[in-house]
């Protein structure tokens, strides 16, 4: 079946240090999600990814879908204590299955 | 829009107690979904229903019954709670079955003694 590995599991960072997690799908991907879920919330979407290739910016936060359509990354530039959580990413291709998430955590 | 909401927030149950975890959304969403989550092992897909009426299991449906009545309101009834139960759940739901976006409720932390 499909699935979706997420690397790494935990990142601890200083304040200001880039931060980067990565998605990797056993199968083709027809599209995927990021996902933020502050410790104690609920998991909020971020943004989707549908072609090959796509690179998407929201402000400090970069994503990219790989040209296989099979990974896809998340990059935090200059980190800030609000962007403590985990950061999960969703594969769909028949179905929706995420990955176990990256947990980042930022020491000011 | 009060966007997805569940009930309760925390529940505690003896083994073999049943309960409803309540949920809706309403903002008309056709596709609705619940999952568990558990330390290490992310988010599980229980059950989902891509409209009212229509109900599917997804990864880990033993033990959890789903109705979809009406389009906003989505139930998942624990028939005989299990300590293997215990976990956090959450509701989601998305405009339909082509468009992957998903709103998360708050969520339900259940604990089975």
């Amino acid at each position: 079946g499909q699935q979706v590995m997420q690397i790494p599991q935990y990142q601890h960072v200083q304040e200001g240090e880039d931060f980067t997690t990565y998605c990797n799908s056993s199968t083709t991907l027809s599209n995927i999600q990021w996902y933020k879920q502050r410790p104690g919330g609920h998991p909020v979407f971020l943004i989707q990814l549908v072609k090959s290739g796509e690179v998407k910016k929201q402000k400090r936060l970069t994503f990219q879908f790989g040209e296989a359509k099979k990974n896809s990354s998340l990059h935090i530039t200059a980190t800030q204590t609000t962007d403590v959580g985990t950061y999960f990413c969703g594969g769909s291709n028949y179905k929706l299955t995420f990955g176990k998430g990256t947990l980042l955590t930022v020491n000011p | 829009n009060a966007g997805v909401t569940q009930t309760p927030k925390f529940q505690v149950l003896k083994t073999g107690q049943s309960m409803t975890l309540q949920c809706a959304q309403d903002m008309n969403h056709e596709y609705m979904s619940w999952y568990r989550q558990d330390p290490g092992m992310g988010l599980r897909l229980i059950h989902y229903s891509v409209g009212a009426g229509i109900t599917d299991q997804g990864e880990v449906p033993n033990g959890y019954n789903v109705s979809r009545s009406t389009t906003e309101d989505f139930p998942l009834r624990l028939l005989s709670a299990a300590p293997s139960q215990t976990s956090v759940y959450f509701c989601a739901s998305r405009i339909d079955r082509d468009v992957y976006e998903q709103y998360f409720g708050p969520g339900t932390r259940l604990t089975v003694t």
